[in-house]
């Protein structure tokens, strides 16, 4: 059974820069798994950052971006805000079939 | 403005059936795919299906037999019926929209504010 892996929990400083990662269990993830990024506050329906491994949305802040890092997809904050506590899921395509990480809560300290 | 509205979440017994409907604006809902997401309470998200503007469907295989996927484009709603429905069943219901008609590339965009379904005796 394929498994799709995000760091239960991060924090970060207000002003600093933050990693999340997606690990796939089938190996590295490469751009053909399309890696998507949401963005969920408690409460809310979850929020799309972005697509495709790296392209943003027209809402999307541009202190977030998107990548691919060491085998795996990535999603780099860069000049944490405090309204970025949040909980945030990645998305992989598996050839038809698409799996959620099990999300990063990311606490902004 | 492109709005996604989720309806028809409720208390269900187990083993009943359920529609859930997703009343699309804004957009030309024929041209894009769409797709149904679950949050079980306190859980992360679970994709749970897809289908390309030109009606090719995708599930999650551990729901495959018991979730059917449907788009009615003369009504600009996207569909999800479940049957046999189990206590495991019980979550948010969201429906999303994807930037392309096709399945990929993968690219949810749009979000509807979701519908809860539970299931109990």
């Amino acid at each position: 059974q394929t498994v799709v892996t995000q760091e239960p929990s991060l924090t970060v400083s207000p002003g600093g820069t933050v990693t999340l990662t997606c690990a796939s269990s089938t190996g590295a993830v490469t751009t053909y798994y399309y890696p998507n990024w949401f963005q969920q506050k408690p409460g809310q329906a979850p929020r799309a950052l972005i697509y495709s491994t790296s392209n943003k949305h027209s809402w999307t802040p541009a202190r977030f971006s998107g990548s691919l890092l060491g085998g795996k997809a990535a999603l780099t904050l860069s000049g944490v805000q405090p309204e970025d506590e949040a909980e945030y899921y990645c998305l992989l395509y598996y050839g038809g079939a698409q799996l959620f990480g099990g999300g990063t809560k990311l606490t902004v300290l | 403005e492109v709005q996604l509205l989720e309806s028809g979440g409720g208390l269900v017994q187990p083993g009943g059936s359920l529609s859930l409907s997703c009343a699309a604006s804004g957009f030309v809902f024929s041209n894009y795919a769409m797709h149904w997401v679950r949050q079980a309470p306190g859980k992360g998200l679970e994709w749970v299906s897809t289908i390309s503007s030109g009606g090719s469907t995708y599930y999650a295989d551990s729901l495959k037999g018991r979730f059917t996927i449907s788009r009615d484009i003369s009504k600009d709603t996207l569909y999800l019926e479940i049957n046999s429905l189990r206590a495991e069943d019980t979550a948010v219901y969201f429906c999303a929209k994807n930037r392309v008609a096709a399945t990929l590339p993968l690219s949810y965009d749009y979000w509807g504010q979701g519908t809860l379904v539970t299931v109990s005796s």
